[in-house]
C-alpha cells in the first residue's frame, strides 16, 4: 500500500506570495492533519480534516487554510507569505477521526525569501 | 504555552547501552501518548504509544513506561543500535481532539558504534 505523499517536497516563494501544497493520503484513510515543523517551534498543529470538515485547528493565522477532497486528499494554502512561513509542512493520514494511529508523508519544504 | 515538555534535547549513547527519554504533560485531558522517529529528510513515524490504563507497554526494544499521577511518561530503547540514531517525539492527544497532537520538542539521539 503506497504511503502518504506529498507535493511538492521543495517549493521557494518570495514574501507576500501564496502557495499550495498537496496531500494524497493512504488508500481508505479519511482523516488528514497538517502539521508545521520548524527548528525553532518543533512541531505544531495545523488543521485535521476527516470527511471533508475541517475538525480541529491550531493556533495560526488566518493566512493558513485548507480543504479535503471528496477522494480525502487535502490541500493547504498559506497566503501573504512571511519569512516565518518557512519551514517543513508534513501531512499525516488516517482511518478516522480520533485515537488512530498516524501516518505521516515526507513533507514539503518551504522556503520564503 | 507549551503542554509536552521533552528531555533531555540531546542524547549519546554507546552501542548496546540503554537510551531513556522523558517527557511531561500538563493537560490532564490528554489520554493517548504516542512516541515518533524521525530520521533526516524523512516525515515522523510511529514507535509505539500507550494509554493511562496500563503503566507500561513494551514493543521489541521499546518499552514506554507511564505514571499517570506524576503526568510523565517515557521511552525506553534497549540495546540502542547506531540505526536507531535519530530525533525522537512524544506526543499527546486528549478527549474530543479528533487525531490533534501535541508533540515534545523533540531529542536527538546518537548511538555510537
Amino acid at each position: 500500500k503506497a504511503g502518504v505523499t506529498q507535493t511538492p517536497r521543495y517549493l521557494i516563494k518570495t514574501r507576500g506570495q501564496q502557495v499550495t501544497l498537496s496531500c494524497s493520503p493512504i488508500s481508505g484513510h479519511r482523516s488528514v492533519s497538517w502539521y508545521q515543523q520548524t527548528p525553532g517551534q518543533g512541531l505544531q498543529f495545523l488543521f485535521e480534516y476527516f470527511s471533508e470538515t475541517q475538525r480541529n485547528k491550531g493556533n495560526f493565522p488566518g493566512r493558513f487554510s485548507g480543504r479535503q477532497f471528496s477522494n480525502s486528499r487535502s490541500e493547504m494554502n498559506v497566503s501573504t507569505l512571511e519569512l516565518g512561513d518557512s519551514a517543513l509542512y508534513l501531512c499525516a493520514s488516517s482511518t478516522g477521526w480520533g485515537y488512530n494511529e498516524q501516518f505521516f508523508g515526507p513533507g514539503t519544504r518551504l522556503t520564503v525569501l | 504555552q507549551q503542554q509536552v515538555k521533552q528531555s533531555p534535547q540531546s542524547l549519546i549513547v554507546q552501542k548496546g547501552g540503554i537510551s531513556i527519554i522523558n517527557c511531561a504533560y500538563e493537560n490532564t485531558a490528554f489520554d493517548y501518548f504516542p512516541w515518533y522517529q524521525q530520521f533526516p529528510g524523512k516525515g515522523p513515524a510511529l514507535l509505539i504509544a500507550i494509554r493511562p490504563d496500563v503503566s507500561e507497554k513494551k514493543e521489541g526494544r521499546f518499552t514506554i513506561s507511564f505514571n499517570k499521577s506524576a503526568k510523565q511518561f517515557s521511552l525506553h530503547i534497549m540495546d540502542s543500535q547506531p540505526g536507531d540514531s535519530a530525533t525522537y517525539f512524544c506526543a499527546a492527544s486528549g478527549n474530543n481532539a479528533g487525531n490533534m497532537l501535541t508533540f515534545g520538542g523533540g531529542t536527538r539521539l546518537m548511538v555510537k558504534p
